[in-house]
């Protein structure tokens, strides 16, 4: 059964840091990999999708890179600002078609 | 539509309660999940369909729960009996195709179960 786990659960930083969010998942025979933003009783925002043939994908500061032999993800925030505090959670696509979630880094950028 | 429509945006039920969740995907997009997403955790697979099939619905947590998609394209999710542990956020998502592109999210019924 596949697990994914994000660390940290939560993080707090000054305003225009770079940092880096970690996402893990047991089984590497994965589609695909997505990040997603979620502001506090909303939906999810879809940030990034990787491909299991790609290594990364960029969309303006962000940047999330995938390395699916270790089953590791990272997504790379650039220049932090406290517009980007929410939860980000990171999911696997395996052949059952249904997205498994970790359960989300909160971030906090402290003006 | 421009998004993925859910309503109602909260409920607030009495236990024993049946409840309808109703989803509007984007216009054209045959894939439709519904997850559901207690406090502080990622969300959680309850069921997927490709048009009006559910091609899986493992994740749906006893036969309470139920879900249709009746022309392939809204769909419903429907709790009956309900107990106070279904209280979550149910969200609904959806996508073009099988395994194609990004999963696009709707902002979630609240469900309350007192």
């Amino acid at each position: 059964k596949q697990e994914v786990t994000q660390i940290p659960a939560a993080l707090s930083v000054p305003e225009g840091e770079n940092l880096v969010l970690n996402c893990s998942f047991t089984d590497s025979a994965i589609y695909n990999l997505q990040w997603f933003r979620q502001d506090p009783g909303k939906g999810l925002t879809s940030l990034l999708l990787i491909q299991s043939s790609q290594r990364e994908q960029t969309s303006g500061r962000l940047n999330a890179s995938l390395d699916k032999s270790s089953g590791r993800s990272t997504l790379y925030i650039a220049a932090s600002q406290p517009g980007d505090s929410a939860t980000y959670l990171c999911a696997v696509v395996q052949g059952a078609q249904k997205l498994v979630f970790g359960q989300g880094t909160r971030l906090t950028i402290n003006p | 539509g421009a998004g993925v429509s859910q309503t109602p945006s909260n409920k607030v039920t009495e236990k024993g309660k049946y409840v309808e969740l109703r989803c509007d995907p984007i216009s054209g997009h045959t894939a439709l999940y519904w997850y559901r997403q207690s406090l502080g955790q990622g969300p959680e697979f309850l069921i997927y369909f490709q048009g009006t099939g559910a091609a899986d619905d493992s994740g749906l947590p006893n036969d309470r729960f139920f879900a249709v998609r009746p022309e392939g394209s809204v769909s419903t999710l429907k709790i009956q009996r309900t107990e106070r542990g279904d209280s979550a956020v149910y969200l609904c998502a959806s996508r073009p195709g099988h395994n194609t592109g990004e999963l696009f999210f709707g902002e979630g019924s609240r469900l309350t179960v007192l």
